[in-house]
């Protein structure tokens, strides 16, 4: 059973376009974490989120955590190709860290 | 800054054979983690360190067995390698708290034939 669904799991899209990817749990989380994973590399952190409602831009990326903490969504404006790679979301309850099972986005040119 | 660092990043093993992973983080943080990732099953969590001294099973700890050395370092040890754990694992470190967040090393490829 997987604490954090994610959807869709597989995304392919033109340049330009924008898409939301959607992590969703019955659970409440203290905090939650989008994560991309390029082929080859470990996770980078993209953003943490806190607050139910919150909401956060990082350039054409905005994300943002429920009001009751228990969900995410992950808006891309203007997909470009540098875009690729594996989205993860992550949401955390003391020490422990719940993963979704990713998003694979493939932007074409 | 270093972060989060493992090694080795590439091995292989022979079915029964033993190796360690080793992994230290420099950012003094308290709670460390051993995960493996497959493909189509997301990253699942092997053994954690919430805090120095102490290790906790995670969802997958058969076949592994771990060390808190001291804060920074925290080892993953298969003592008897199988097929089954052909993987990709990551070490990964949190100071815990309010705003708690996961970072990650760059991976160890692991195959065992």
């Amino acid at each position: 059973t997987q604490l954090l669904e994610q959807s869709p799991q597989f995304l392919s899209i033109q340049e330009g376009e924008n898409l939301t990817v959607y992590c969703n749990s019955s659970s409440v989380f203290s905090s939650l974490q989008w994560y991309r994973q390029e082929p080859g590399e470990g996770p980078v952190l993209l953003v943490t989120v806190v607050t139910g409602g919150e909401v956060k831009k990082l350039k054409r990326l905005t994300f943002q955590f429920g009001d009751a903490r228990k969900d995410s969504s992950l808006h891309i404006t203007a997909a470009q190709p540098g875009d690729t790679g594996l989205y993860l979301c992550a949401g955390a309850t003391g020490n422990q860290f719940y993963f979704g099972t990713g998003t694979s986005l493939t932007v074409i040119p | 800054n270093a972060g989060v660092t493992q090694n080795p990043k590439f091995q292989v093993l022979k079915t029964g054979q033993s190796m360690t992973l080793q992994c230290a983080q420099d950012m003094n943080h308290n709670s460390m983690y051993w995960y493996r990732q497959d493909p189509g099953m997301g990253l699942r969590l092997i053994y954690y360190s919430a805090s120095e001294g102490t290790t906790d099973k995670g969802e997958v700890p058969n076949g592994y067995n771990v060390s808190r050395l001291n804060k920074r370092e925290f080892s993953l040890r298969l003592e008897s390698a199988a097929p089954s754990q052909t993987s990709v694992y990551f070490c990964a470190s949190s100071r815990g708290g309010s705003g708690n967040t996961i970072y990650f090393g760059e991976g160890s490829w692991l195959t065992v034939v």
